[in-house]
């Protein structure tokens, strides 16, 4: 199967402490990206790492990847109750497969 | 920023019923896209448009799916004659290339279907 894997399923943290996320895939890829999605909403687009990228930060998110272990983690710094949803990696060049996500619960 | 648009938000049809989910796109890209995602499931690639035709569609996307941009600004998803399976979140995307440029996704389309 092409999906991505990523663990945990599930994650609860206290408000203030960091997340991280792993998502683990099997083919070659050109970029992988981060997505949020809020319960029953959208996805929203975070971040995009390029196969010859290592890692990158945007605000209180750090990305990094690995194509020799075909992984990529997602480091939620300093989190908040705000940041509480689904978190998905996507890869693939004409369409995107997606992860099986990982679902944060941040407790005020 | 911009954004990708769907409408309706949410649709309630009855099984066997034709439903036309819109999307209008980002305005200056060129890939189209349809996913879905099943209540609690994963998300699920549907369909690829580009250039005024299908690149690449899933064992998921049967006939009884169609897609159309009828114009230069609308992209459609038609499901001919609904079934209760059918129910799901249908997301549009769009991005502006293959070459690793971000797809955007809209806040989706719910469909039940009873």
């Amino acid at each position: 199967s092409q999906q991505g894997e990523e663990d945990p399923q599930a994650l609860s943290i206290q408000e203030g402490e960091n997340a991280t996320m792993n998502c683990s895939y099997k083919t070659s890829i050109n970029n992988l990206q981060w997505y949020r999605q809020n319960s029953g909403r959208g996805l929203v687009h975070l971040i995009l790492i390029r196969s010859n990228e290592r890692e990158k930060h945007s605000g209180r998110l750090r990305v990094t990847l690995d194509t020799s272990k075909k992984s990529s983690s997602l480091l939620i710094t300093a989190s908040r109750a705000a940041d509480t949803a689904s978190y998905f990696c996507a890869f693939g060049t004409d369409k995107l497969i997606f992860g099986t996500g990982t679902r944060l619960q941040v407790f005020p | 920023e911009p954004e990708v648009t769907q409408t309706p938000s949410h649709q309630v049809t009855q099984m066997g019923q034709e439903v036309i989910l819109r999307c209008v796109p980002i305005s200056n890209h060129l890939y189209f896209y349809w996913y879905r995602q099943i209540l609690g499931q994963k998300v699920e690639f549907l369909v690829s448009f580009y250039n005024n035709e299908i690149s690449e569609k899933s064992e998921i996307f049967d006939d009884q799916f169609s897609v159309e941009r009828p114009d230069g600004s609308n992209f459609t998803l038609k499901i001919r004659s609904t079934k209760l399976e059918d129910s799901a979140m249908y997301f549009c995307a769009s991005s502006g290339d293959l070459s690793g440029n971000t797809i955007y996704f809209g806040e989706g389309s719910w469909l039940t279907v009873v």
